[in-house]
């Protein structure tokens, strides 16, 4: 059982916007920031989004993060087929002492 | 360009011990934190360990506390996991990452060292 819960899964439509939910808790997201992460099948993990929302160099617009209380969201819009991954976010835990991620979601684009 | 390799995964029996390591370039190693991050068959990751700059902090998963020790030769630029006691349920493609997760995140990662711990 993760200390993030994430929906196992999402979908939408090729060019349709999607939303993927972190929730957690005041020792977790609450007072700490959020990452995103996406992993493609059969690759490595790769940062999209740091600090709740700024993204690295060379990730597009489209991908979007935001934070309100303990829940964070990813949002992607202009769903491509290419963006199929899983998708985990990430944060510190300061009661833990520790990084915890959330179980990941399998976005699919129909 | 940042690049991060791992290695020293392998086939190991349960009870054995190892050593990753993750040889890094194209960054200032010595400026930055630097984490392990495990993925088991099939499952989602897991957080393992990170250790700040200097390496004056070290910081671990509550299930590894104890028989995982991370560790940085800065003049090296090399991050090692120790990893002593192995179980089976530590098999695992484990991923070296430049960063902390509680900063600005997880910013490059390499390809993999898978450890498979099995009798």
């Amino acid at each position: 059982q993760s200390v993030l819960t994430q929906p196992p899964s999402v979908s939408a439509a090729p060019g349709q916007k999607v939303t993927i939910s972190c929730s957690g808790s005041s020792s977790n997201i609450g007072n700490n920031y959020v990452s995103w992460y996406q992993q493609l099948p059969g690759t490595a993990p790769k940062l999209l989004i740091y600090e709740n929302s700024k993204r690295p160099s060379g990730i597009p617009d489209r991908f979007s993060g935001s934070k309100s209380g303990t829940s964070a969201t990813l949002g992607i819009t202009g769903l491509q087929t290419g963006d199929e991954a899983d998708y985990y976010c990430g944060t510190w835990d300061s009661s833990l002492n520790a990084g915890v991620f959330g179980g990941g979601t399998r976005l699919t684009v129909l | 360009e940042v690049r991060v390799l791992e290695s020293g995964g392998g086939l190991v029996q349960p009870g054995g011990s190892l050593r990753l390591s993750c040889a890094a370039s194209g960054f200032t190693f010595n400026t930055y934190a630097m984490s392990w991050v495990r993925q088991a068959p099939g499952k989602g990751l897991e957080w393992v360990s990170s250790i700040t700059d200097n390496g004056g902090s070290t910081f671990y998963a509550d299930s590894e506390k104890g028989r995982f020790i991370i560790s940085r030769d800065n003049s090296k630029n090399t991050l090692y996991l120790q990893i002593n006691s192995l179980r089976a349920e530590d098999t695992a493609l484990y991923y070296c990452a430049v960063g902390g997760i509680s900063t600005a995140g997880l910013a490059s990662w390499g390809q993999g060292a898978l450890v498979t711990v099995s009798s």
